[in-house]
């Protein structure tokens, strides 16, 4: 079983429904992070989260809304879904530890596209 | 304001050959430069990483050069093979911040051909 688990891993939904990508992890870190990756402009973190009662804003936070249900579990939101949000969605883990010093572990993505 | 320039956008290399990705940055805090590879269908996963109390860190095929003074580094992939074809991102942090989190560059598809 992977590491980090994504669902779901594909969505096509509609023009202000309301969607919920989630992400748990096996790997018991603390920090979590949502990343959008879209064609020629790479991944832009959206939020993040250094414990459960720990929630930031990334750079790109507008539209989107996060909760952190444990330790283990971290969800996106998107309330009200429009057709600029059609991207890639990558969750992913980090401690401050392992061999790069707070490596980054991707789940394998949540591909969102709304019509 | 994008903190990491990444160049080029796209590069293709023949089998064998060296392929070279180059990144700037702007904010002289960052003292943390990962190099991140992803594979099609795949989330990015770490290939290398330096910080800038050295000027080189090779792993295998895989080097990072460092200029600390130009705020540059650079990937270098010797001996290029098609299954190095993958997008590669580079990345910076200031690891000494309460607040860390990896401002990544926009990315390099690289094709190896055989």
């Amino acid at each position: 079983d992977a590491d980090v688990t994504q669902t779901p891993r594909n969505r096509i939904t509609k023009t202000g429904k309301r969607i919920m990508l989630e992400c748990s992890q096996t790997k018991g870190h603390d920090r979590m992070y949502w990343y959008r990756q879209d064609p020629g402009l790479g991944l832009r973190l959206i939020y993040y989260s250094f414990d459960v009662k720990d929630i930031n804003k990334g750079e790109i936070s507008d539209g989107y809304s996060v909760s952190r249900q444990a330790q283990a579990k971290f969800s996106l939101s998107l309330e009200s879904a429009i057709p600029n949000q059609t991207a890639l969605y990558f969750c992913a883990t980090s401690d401050l530890g392992g061999r790069g010093l707070g490596e980054l572990f991707f789940g394998e993505g949540s591909r969102l596209t709304v019509l | 304001q994008q903190q990491v320039k990444q160049s080029p956008q796209s590069l293709i290399v023949q089998k064998g050959g060296i392929s070279i990705i180059n990144c700037a940055y702007e904010n002289t805090a960052f003292d943390y430069f990962p190099w991140y590879q992803q594979f099609p269908g795949k989330g990015p996963a770490l290939l290398i990483a330096i910080r800038p109390d050295v000027s080189e860190k090779k792993e295998g095929r895989f080097t990072i050069s460092f200029n600390k003074s130009a705020k540059q580094f650079s990937l270098h992939i010797m001996d290029s093979q098609p299954g190095d074809s993958a997008t590669y991102f580079c990345a910076a942090a200031n690891s000494g911040g309460s607040n860390y989190k990896l401002t990544f560059g926009k990315g390099t598809l690289l094709t190896v051909n055989p």
